[in-house]
């Protein structure tokens, strides 16, 4: 596609769900990236992917975080067991390849745990 | 540890007011750094983008500078507009990393 796109761009679900987000980015990036953002607040660094394995995943919070790029292009972020403190933007990016770093991101996913 | 801080939080000006945004960073060993737009509600998207070899990077109305050793970046507006009202972020990338770390933005409000 032409840009990154995002998959649901709203999901509301209630405490103790499990939760998928999609990211397609753009055609031919190998590097990909996901953040979280609260209001007010830059983004904040979760995982990255050069290809299919997940090069740095020092951000996720805990083991309730997953995520997988299983054939080096779609990624998918999975929470299980949500919590209140999970709501966020999430959003993903990608970048033709981690050296020349130009970060493209996607409209992001407003998620809500009541 | 990068940490990355950008001063103001908010600013307002008038329409036709030339602007700096100020981006710091506490480790000077950066691969790049990049500005970012933020409209409420939406995603980032890439302004500018300054390798670690590059003084500074225009792109029409906007001019970004680097100086790596004071471990400061600052975005110039020109001529500005309303349209110009958004959220301001840099995210610096640490030469030896992956990441891009980011600041909290700057909130820019252009009067009419």
């Amino acid at each position: 596609g032409a840009g990154v796109s995002q998959t649901p761009s709203n999901k509301v679900t209630e405490k103790g769900k499990y939760v998928e987000l999609r990211c397609d980015p753009i055609s031919g990036h190998t590097a990909l990236y996901w953040y979280r953002q609260s209001l007010g607040q830059g983004p904040e660094f979760l995982i990255y992917f050069q290809g299919t394995g997940a090069a740095d995943d020092s951000g996720l919070p805990n083991d309730r975080f997953f995520a997988v790029r299983p054939e080096g292009s779609v990624s998918t972020l999975k929470i299980q067991r949500t919590e209140r403190g999970d709501s966020a933007v999430y959003l993903c990016a990608s970048s033709l390849d981690s050296h020349t770093g130009e970060l493209f991101f996607g409209e992001g996913s407003r998620l809500t745990v009541l | 540890k990068q940490e990355v801080t950008q001063i103001p939080a908010a600013l307002s000006v008038p329409e036709g007011e030339n602007l700096v945004l100020n981006c710091s960073f506490t480790d000077s060993a950066i691969y790049n750094l990049q500005w970012f737009r933020q409209d409420p509600g939406k995603g980032l998207t890439s302004l500018l983008l300054i390798q670690s070899s590059q003084r500074e990077q225009t792109s029409g109305r906007l001019n970004a500078s680097l100086d790596k050793s004071s471990g400061r970046s600052t975005l110039y507006i020109a001529a500005s507009q309303p349209g110009d009202s958004a959220t301001y972020l840099c995210a610096v990338k640490t030469s030896g990393t992956y990441k891009y770390i980011f600041g909290t933005g700057t909130r820019l409000k252009v009067l009419a």
